[in-house]
């Protein structure tokens, strides 16, 4: 079954324990890509990869850091947790660029 | 910020009614989605529209898109209880690499 997975999809954690929200694709995408999504704010991107070792940030990256090593997973990395990155996140992917993305389950972020 | 921005921001109607919201965005495009997500849930695609399109069907759902007056419309024909979600538009805006979303319409519909 084609879909996207993220790991874990509930975290309660502390403020300064770093973190890593794993993505994982199985389409054979080029692009990916993360977002976070809080009310009233909407969805906004944090940072987005067009291939294997290309990433670049969206609009919300302080904070935040990823990787591409390879094609299928994308992590994101929290280094030092604050409150303020308490949200929902989620993980995309599509073929490429500016095409149908496909959305990941979520995972629900509370940082103390 | 290139986001579009959706209108009505929640919309009520009964099942069985048509459901029309609309999205307006600020630069050239090259294509517009839509998008549902269920409550807390993953954001699901339902339609891709591009610029030099102006209509397109799939199901019950009908797209318009004006670029001459930025905008787009999504109708749901025949609306059900499981229309129930949020809708958002996202834009491929020309000369950016991101897809970039609104903030959605929240649409109820009762049965």
């Amino acid at each position: 079954e084609a879909q996207v997975t993220q790991n874990p999809r509930y975290l309660i954690t502390v403020t300064g324990k770093k973190l890593t929200v794993t993505c994982s694709q199985n389409m054979n995408h080029e692009y990916m890509s993360w977002y976070r999504q809080d009310p009233g704010l909407g969805l906004r991107q944090i940072y987005y990869s067009m291939n294997v070792e290309v990433t670049d940030k969206g609009d919300v990256p302080e904070g935040y850091k990823v990787s591409r090593k390879e094609k299928r997973n994308f992590p994101l990395i929290l280094e030092s947790p604050s409150p303020n990155q308490t949200s929902l996140y989620f993980c995309a992917s599509s073929l490429s660029q500016g095409r149908e993305q496909y959305f990941g389950p979520g995972t629900r972020l509370t940082v103390t | 910020s290139q986001q579009g921005e959706e209108d009505p921001q929640a919309l009520s109607i009964q099942e069985g009614e048509n459901a029309t919201m609309n999205c307006s965005y600020k630069t050239s495009i090259n294509n517009l989605q839509w998008y549902r997500q269920n409550s807390g849930r993953g954001l699901v695609h339902l339609i891709l529209i591009r610029s030099n399109e102006r209509e397109k069907h799939s199901g019950r759902l009908r797209v318009t898109l004006d670029t001459s007056k930025k905008s787009s419309s999504l109708l749901i024909t025949a609306s059900r209880a499981a229309d129930t979600a949020s809708y958002f538009c996202a834009t491929d805006n020309s000369g950016y690499s991101t897809l970039t979303f609104g903030k959605g319409t929240m649409l109820l519909v009762s049965p």
